[in-house]
């Protein structure tokens, strides 16, 4: 079975903390998410990395950066925490859906548990 | 911008009543997927429609593609209290690693 794993369930900060999410999947995935979800507004995708190295933003970067270093760890970074960033982050990973440039399958997306991070 | 929008985003029932939720957008997508969130878990795969048309059914659970690939409806025969839970479709786009997900639907089993 795959498994992802979040470093913390819970965890509070204060305000201009530096804060560290850590993400590890078990099934050698290419590609790695960081969601945050807030109630009525689903999952928005923050970043995503699609290889070691490699990352692309998502819908809404601003206030976070990402580290990956190895294939199985996505790291999510929140420089200087604040108070509008309170919520619940979701770490996902999956294979590649497409081989130079050609549709190999639609592939799952893996999550794991969340953290609910609140940033007093 | 959120480009998947569901409805209702709360819905609650009786147990044994049917349901139908919506995920409905502007853009064309590739494939559609469900998902389905338990309290203090992440959000696990139901099912991929990929066919405009498409209908899936999963036991109790019937899921259908909309023709023209935009939409998608799930439907609940007999909904049981295990059906509790945040329901969240998915839209995939061709050579696009990402998704999009929608808004999501909270949906209440009352025994």
């Amino acid at each position: 079975d795959v498994k992802v794993t979040q470093s913390s369930r819970y965890l509070v900060k204060r305000t201009g903390e530096k804060v560290f999410l850590e993400c590890v999947q078990d099934m050698d995935h290419e590609n790695m998410f960081w969601y945050r979800q807030d109630p009525g507004l689903g999952l928005r995708l923050i970043y995503f990395s699609y290889d070691v190295k490699m990352k692309e933003k998502g819908d809404i970067p601003e206030g976070y950066s990402v580290s990956r270093e190895k294939k199985e760890r996505f790291s999510l970074i929140l420089e200087s925490a604040s108070t509008n960033q309170t919520s619940m982050y979701l770490c996902a990973s999956s294979f590649p859906s497409t081989l130079a440039g050609v549709l190999i399958r639609t592939d799952t997306q893996y999550f794991g548990p969340g953290t609910r991070l609140t940033v007093l | 911008t959120q480009l998947l929008e569901q409805s209702p985003q709360f819905l609650s029932i009786q147990e044994g009543e049917n349901l139908t939720v919506y995920c409905n957008s502007s853009s064309v997508f590739s494939s559609l997927q469900w998902y389905r969130q338990e309290p203090g878990e992440g959000p696990v795969l139901l099912v991929t429609v990929v066919t405009g048309g498409e209908v899936k059914k999963l036991k109790r659970l019937t899921f259908q593609f909309g023709d023209a690939r935009k939409d998608s409806s799930l439907h609940i025969t007999a909904a049981q209290p295990g059906d509790t839970g945040l329901y969240l479709c998915a839209g995939a786009r061709l050579g696009n690693e990402k998704l999009t997900f929608g808004t999501g639907t909270r949906l209440t089993i009352i025994p």
